[in-house]
């Protein structure tokens, strides 16, 4: 157990379909992220939320609509999926501070994911 | 944030010692060091993560060399639930970046 949680671990969603992902985090942390997993690919960024805030958009597909409410939870509303987007989906959190030598760190944890399949 | 170069698959015995170089040639003074690894389907899983100094933890080892252009992760007594996907990744880190990761080192322990 990380202390990030993700609902469903599990979806299927036809592509006319909408559906949420959610993530909680119990961590206390500042930013949270949303990852994307395709099979046999990196993980890839996908948004960033910093205090709330929405800090980077990579280039993500408006079908893919993120929101933040508070610091603890992340959504991921999809809506009119290609079959493309069948992926891990990952959410993960972290705390933004300062470091040793001027420099910054922080560790980020992830959730188990959502393996989404869309028909 | 600097490349990494990992080998992309190793073996190792079980109850031995498993050593995932990492090298990161254009790291610069003020990026960290960390590890994740990647069981089949599941997040990552942090790992370890340093400077300078080498650091242990319950997990692993981290040996950092001293230009700091390579790492080690030394995991000491592999077991076969340590056969994972593991990353290695340099970056500045703190101000809510993502995570850039790699293809990584698959680690195979054998039985």
């Amino acid at each position: 157990e990380t202390g990030v949680t993700q609902t469903p671990r599990h979806l299927v969603m036809g592509m006319t379909n909408k559906k949420s992902l959610k993530c909680e985090q119990h961590l206390g942390h500042n930013a949270m992220y949303w990852y994307k997993q395709s099979a046999k690919k990196p993980l890839e960024l996908m948004f960033v939320y910093n205090f709330k805030e929405q800090t980077e958009n990579n280039s993500v597909p408006s079908r893919f609509s993120p929101e933040c409410p508070n610091s603890s939870h992340l959504f991921l509303h999809l809506h009119t999926l290609q079959p493309e987007d069948s992926a891990l989906y990952l959410c993960a959190s972290s705390q933004v501070k300062m470091g040793l030598a001027g420099g910054l760190a922080d560790t980020q944890y992830f959730g188990p994911g959502t393996r989404l399949t869309v028909l | 944030d600097a490349k990494t170069t990992q080998p992309t698959s190793m073996d190792c015995a079980e109850g031995r010692a498993a050593n995932l170089p990492c090298n990161h040639s254009t790291i610069s003074g003020n990026e960290y060091v960390y590890w994740y690894r990647q069981i089949h389907s599941q997040g990552p899983q942090y790992i370890i993560h340093g400077l300078k100094n080498n650091e242990t933890n319950e997990m692993a080892s981290l040996i950092i060399t001293e230009d700091r252009k390579s790492s080690t992760l030394i995991l000491p007594h592999a077991t076969l639930r340590d056969t994972a996907v593991y990353y290695c990744i340099v970056r500045v880190g703190g101000g809510a970046d993502g995570l850039t990761f790699g293809k990584g080192t698959h680690l195979i322990i054998q039985p």
